[in-house]
C-alpha cells in the first residue's frame, strides 16, 4: 500500500517558470515531510522539509506548501533553472519514528 | 565538516553469497538508517540504528541484517543472495529523531 504518492512520474518546465511538484500521503500520523533531489547513482539531496504545525516554508528558490486537510504538499521551485533538472522525491515520517516513507518520485526536465 | 561515506560503491556478487556493506555517518549523527532503491520498488526502508540498537525494521526477509558500532558506523549484511537484490542500497544519518536525513552515494549491488 503506497502511503506517499507522486502521480506524475514526470514534468517538463521551461528555464524560468515556475516548476510545482506535488504529492499526496495517506497516513494520518504523519507530520513531518521532507522532500529531496536524486541524480542517477547518487544518494538523494535533502532539500528542504515541513512539519504538520505549519503550512509553508521557503528556503530561497524552494517553498513547500502543506495542505493537511487534504493530505497535500507541494513543491515550489521558481525560477526554475537547468540544474534542477533531476528526481524528485517526498518523504514523510511521524515525529520521532527515523523511518522515511517515499513517493516513487517525479523526474523533472528544464527546458532551456 | 564530511557527509555520510559509503563502502564499496560497487559490488558485483553472485547468487547464494554473502555481502556486507559500511556506512560512516556524519560526525556527531547517532542514527543511521538503510535503504534499498530499486525500479520497481522505489526507495524503501530497511532499518534503523540508533546507539547501537535496532529501533525500526521495514518489511525485509530475515537474510538482511545489520548493525551499529559504538562509534555510530553501521554494517549491512545480506546472505544468500538473490537476483532480486541487485539494487542501490543508501545509508542515512540523522543527528537526532525528526529531522532530516542526510544520505550518502551509495552502494550499487549486483547480483549475477
Amino acid at each position: 500500500d503506497q502511503q506517499v504518492k507522486q502521480n506524475s512520474p514526470s514534468l517538463s518546465v521551461q528555464e524560468g517558470r515556475i516548476s510545482i511538484l506535488n504529492c499526496d500521503y495517506t497516513n494520518s500520523m504523519f507530520d513531518y515531510f521532507l522532500w529531496y533531489k536524486k541524480y542517477p547513482a547518487e544518494g538523494p539531496t535533502f532539500l528542504i522539509s515541513i512539519s504538520s504545525i505549519k503550512d509553508k516554508n521557503e528556503d530561497g528558490r524552494f517553498t513547500v506548501f502543506l495542505n493537511k486537510s487534504a493530505k497535500h504538499l507541494s513543491l515550489h521551485i521558481v525560477p526554475s533553472q537547468p540544474g534542477d533538472s533531476a528526481v524528485y522525491f517526498c518523504a514523510a515520517n511521524d515525529f520521532g519514528n527515523e523511518k522515511l516513507t517515499f513517493g516513487t518520485g517525479t523526474r523533472l526536465t528544464i527546458i532551456p | 565538516k564530511a557527509g555520510v561515506t559509503q563502502t564499496p560503491r560497487y559490488l558485483i556478487k553472485t547468487r547464494g553469497q554473502q555481502v556486507t556493506l559500511s556506512c560512516s555517518p556524519i560526525s556527531g549523527h547517532r542514527s543511521v538508517s538503510w535503504y534499498q532503491q530499486t525500479p520497481g520498488q522505489g526507495l524503501q526502508f530497511l532499518f534503523e540504528y540508533f546507539s547501537e540498537t535496532q529501533r525500526n525494521k521495514g518489511n525485509f526477509p530475515g537474510r538482511f541484517s545489520g548493525r551499529q558500532f559504538s562509534n555510530s558506523r553501521s554494517e549491512m549484511n545480506v546472505s544468500t543472495l538473490e537476483l532480486g537484490d541487485s539494487a542501490l542500497y543508501l545509508c542515512a544519518s540523522s543527528p537526532e529523531r525528526g529531522t532530516e536525513a542526510f544520505f550518502g552515494q551509495g552502494t550499487r549491488l549486483t547480483v549475477v
